[in-house]
């Protein structure tokens, strides 16, 4: 059982790049989300999906974009990179809506420069 | 929207001591809270957890307390092990905003 995975686990990316992080669970979960983590800031929720085509806001949306086509796959666009988006990103699952444990993938370094 | 603060940001221990982390939240509402252990170059993972209508829980050497008056709620670690160190989160879970909200980290070093 593999759990959550992501891909790639370390980027570097040239301002104004775009790329698409991946993130995929295989334990039939509802909820999937993203977070990323800064030093000092602790985790900061990006977007959020409670099921296949649903997809909301979290606290830092700005300059990403999610989709929601499977139950066990959610992609994290970065459309046009930039410097204060290095950061360390994680993805996360849970079982259902509610307060139930999340499961985080092992993370994706990214740097822009 | 909830806030979440957490202390202290650095602990150094000895091992053999306790340690204790501490959070405050600002949200009535919240009604879970879990607590996560980040090892380097990993993703957090959940260790311990409460919920609004317990004032205690433990784990072996993990417990945790919550007091829903003051808003505050501790992760106390005993006879701390070199294996203990790692940078802890506090979280709170709040139904109507459906999203965790995460303390700023704390990093735990054991002294063997």
């Amino acid at each position: 059982n593999a759990g959550v995975t992501q891909t790639p686990k370390f980027q570097v990316l040239k301002t104004g790049q775009s790329m698409t992080l991946q993130c995929a669970q295989d334990m039939n979960h509802e909820y999937m989300s993203w977070y990323r983590q800064d030093p000092g800031m602790g985790l900061r929720l990006i977007h959020y999906s409670v099921g296949a085509g649903i997809t909301d806001q979290g606290e830092v949306p700005n300059g990403y974009n999610v989709s929601r086509s499977t139950t066990e796959d959610f992609p994290l666009r970065l459309l046009s990179a930039a410097p204060s988006q290095t950061s360390v990103y994680f993805c996360a699952s849970r079982a259902r809506v509610g307060g139930t444990e999340a499961f985080f993938g092992q993370g994706t370094r990214l740097t822009v420069v | 929207g909830e806030n979440v603060e957490q202390h202290p940001s650095t602990l150094s221990v000895q091992e053999g001591d306790s340690a204790v982390i501490k959070c405050t939240y600002s949200d009535s509402a919240s009604n879970y809270f879990p607590w996560y252990k980040q090892e380097l170059g990993k993703g957090p993972q959940l260790i311990i957890d409460i919920r609004s209508n317990v004032g205690e829980k433990k784990d072996q050497r993990i417990a945790v307390t919550l007091n829903k008056t003051a808003k505050h709620f501790s992760l106390h670690i005993t006879e701390t092990q070199p294996e203990d160190s790692a940078v802890y989160f506090c979280a709170a879970h709040t139904n109507t905003g459906n999203q965790f909200y995460f303390g700023t980290g704390t990093s735990l070093t054991v002294i063997p």
